[in-house]
């Protein structure tokens, strides 16, 4: 069974500091990885996906994720925060190589200070 | 374009009772997912209809059923409704549902409180 793990459910930075937001999965087959954004009383938004290929994705709002397989790892970061950033964010795996079909982790809520 | 919309918003039922839930996903998206989202067990994949069938399940007790129009809309409902099953409720539609280079888009979701 695939699964995700996100280490710490709330990470706090300061505005212009490096967010850094872990995620780690379980596979026994190359999973497919997604990073979601939630904000209040939203939905959720797709920031990156890797699918295959190049291993760094890069995302939507300046965020990016890199794929190690060797760490088991598609951590999500962005070189600085905004305050606008400030929501909560999901790790999500693939279990049948489609998009429609998603397990999710626990998810990090972000907050970001002035 | 508008984006998925999901009816109503807000939701009280009493235990014992069932609920119906609507969502309209994006004009031209055939594939239509629903999870379910709370503070104890996170976001958890309920089922997805394409073309008015379910191709894909979550592990739901049967009380969680759904079904697909053939204008793509779907609706979910449960009976018999227990404490546990106050979530928000969250409705996604993909094009074709096939291949990951379809993204989701995700509807505002209806909050579901059961008293």
């Amino acid at each position: 069974a695939q699964s995700v793990t996100q280490l710490g459910s709330h990470v706090s930075v300061s505005e212009g500091a490096l967010v850094l937001l872990r995620c780690n999965y379980s596979s026994s087959v190359p999973p497919y990885l997604f990073w979601y954004v939630q904000y209040p009383n939203q939905g959720l938004q797709l920031l990156l996906k890797y699918t295959t290929g190049a291993t760094l994705v890069k995302g939507i709002n300046g965020f990016e994720a890199e794929f190690k397989k060797s760490e088991t790892s598609f951590h999500l970061t962005k070189p600085s925060a905004h305050m606008s950033d400030a929501a909560e964010y999901f790790c999500a795996v693939s279990r049948t190589g489609t998009a429609s079909k998603l397990t999710f982790g626990t998810g990090t809520r972000l907050q970001v200070t002035l | 374009k508008a984006g998925v919309t999901q009816t109503p918003r807000y939701l009280i039922k009493t235990r014992g009772q069932q609920v119906t839930l609507s969502c309209s996903p994006i004009s031209g998206h055939r594939s239509v997912s629903w999870y379910q989202q709370t503070p104890g067990q996170g976001l958890q994949f309920l089922f997805e209809y394409f073309s008015e069938t379910q191709r894909n399940k979550g592990n739901f007790p049967g009380r969680f059923s759904g079904r697909q129009f053939s204008n793509s809309r779907s609706e979910m409902n449960v009976s018999t409704l227990e404490l546990g099953d106050s979530a928000l409720y969250l409705c996604a539609s993909s094009l074709l549902g096939r291949g990951l280079s379809e993204t989701q888009y995700f509807g505002p979701g209806t909050r579901l409180l059961v008293l």
